[in-house]
Formats: C-alpha cells, sequence, structure tokens
C-alpha cells in the first residue's frame, strides 16, 4: 500500500451506534490530519496531530473524539451521532517542519468515508 | 482569519479550451497554496504546490501561478479533455505561530464537454 489509506470507504450508522474510522499513511509524515466535508461547503479542518500529539481541535463536538496511537495510524471514534454529521471524512498527512525550513507542508489525501447517519 | 474564494463556482467548456480558474486569499502571510483535484464522492488528489517564494508551477497540461501581493492564485488547463471534468479546488497554507492550517476554497466545478 502507498499513499493515505482509509477504512471503511461508506459506513451507514444509527444514532446510538460507535464506530471508528481508520487512516493510515505510508510517507514516513510527522503530521496527521482529519477534515469533514459536507454538501456545498469548503473542507473543514477538524483535528490536527503533529509528532502524534494533538495540536488543534478546531471546535469539533465530543462526539467526535480522535486517536493517534503512532506516527502512521489515526482513528476518528464516532459516538452519538446526528443526521447532520453526514458527510464525506478525509484524512490527509504531511510533513511539518519550520516554515523558514525545507520540507513543502505538502498535504495528501486519502479517498475519505462516506458516512451516513440515520 | 484566512478566507479562500473561488471563482466561478462552476464552469462548463468545449473539448479544447483553454481555461483559468481563479482563487483569491485575503491574508498573504502564506506559506504555500496547493491546488486539488476532486472527482465526485471521492478523495482529492494533490495536483500542484506553490511556495511562498515561487510565482508559477508546471505540470503538464496544467500551469498555477501566485501572487502574494494581491492574494491571487490561478490554475490554467491547457487543450482541456473530458477527462479534466471534476472540482477543483485551492487552498493556502497560512503561516501561523504552532498550528498550521490549510484554508480551503468551496471549489469550482469544471465540465469539459465532447
Amino acid at each position: 500500500e502507498t499513499g493515505v489509506t482509509q477504512t471503511p470507504r461508506h459506513l451507514v450508522m444509527g444514532m446510538t451506534n460507535k464506530k471508528s474510522l481508520k487512516c493510515e499513511q505510508h510517507l514516513g509524515h510527522n503530521a496527521m490530519y482529519w477534515y469533514k466535508q459536507s454538501a456545498k461547503k469548503p473542507l473543514e479542518l477538524m483535528f490536527v496531530y503533529n509528532f502524534k500529539e494533538q495540536t488543534e481541535n478546531n471546535s469539533v463536538p465530543s462526539r467526535f473524539s480522535p486517536e493517534c496511537p503512532n506516527s502512521s495510524h489515526l482513528f476518528l471514534h464516532l459516538h452519538t451521532l446526528q443526521p447532520e454529521d453526514s458527510a464525506l471524512y478525509l484524512c490527509a498527512s504531511s510533513q511539518r517542519g519550520s516554515t523558514s525550513g525545507r520540507t513543502s507542508n505538502e498535504q495528501f489525501f486519502g479517498p475519505g468515508t462516506r458516512l451516513t447517519v440515520l | 482569519k484566512q478566507e479562500v474564494t473561488q471563482i466561478p463556482a462552476a464552469l462548463s467548456v468545449p473539448e479544447g479550451e483553454n481555461l483559468v480558474l481563479n482563487c483569491s486569499f485575503t491574508d498573504s502571510a502564506i506559506y504555500n497554496l496547493q491546488w486539488f483535484r476532486q472527482d465526485p464522492g471521492k478523495g482529492l488528489t494533490s495536483l500542484l504546490l506553490i511556495q511562498s517564494s515561487q510565482r508559477e508551477q508546471t505540470s503538464g497540461r496544467l500551469n498555477a501561478s501566485l501572487d502574494k501581493s494581491s492574494g491571487r492564485s490561478t490554475l490554467y488547463i491547457a487543450a482541456s479533455q473530458p477527462g479534466d471534468s471534476a472540482t477543483y479546488l485551492c487552498a493556502a497554507l497560512t503561516l501561523n505561530s504552532g498550528n498550521t492550517p490549510l484554508v480551503f476554497g468551496k471549489g469550482t466545478r469544471l465540465s469539459v464537454i465532447a
């Protein structure tokens, strides 16, 4: 496997279910991200992990719980979701360095998980 | 707070035409600007990345330019093909102490008609 992979690709869940989304990057990057893409809205950054430490939580409700056990894996645990949480959830990774350094900070995205909450 | 705008929201052109997609950003203190392609229901594919010190980048039929002072970037597609039909997103990586979020525009939905 190369690049950024996400599983499952599609998920349908009820509001009382608990499920997890998984992301794995094979690029040797040190930062990983969760984004949400809803219809007719720009991509919204949800969480950032830099060297396995969460560095940003973009005012995301607690029913979304991220986990980053190592620099290659990122999970998004879902619990008691609402129908309005239905969206495409995208994972990305990058090699973050200082802004004066030589790393490009280019982000590479996975194929996404299409989530439908009934 | 960085805001990224893309115009037009949708564009339909006949095959073979050259076209320009526009992206503007409000905060010129960017580290880089990235152009992505997204096919319906799919993830994002990175097309071009322009560092803040660069003026343009080229890949095949694609050319992206960056003018930081005016807060604009353009994506030029030469000799468009039906396979170019997709949504094109631009995103600015903004200089910030600590976190450096990538801020996206809403995208331009391109249809190339055979």
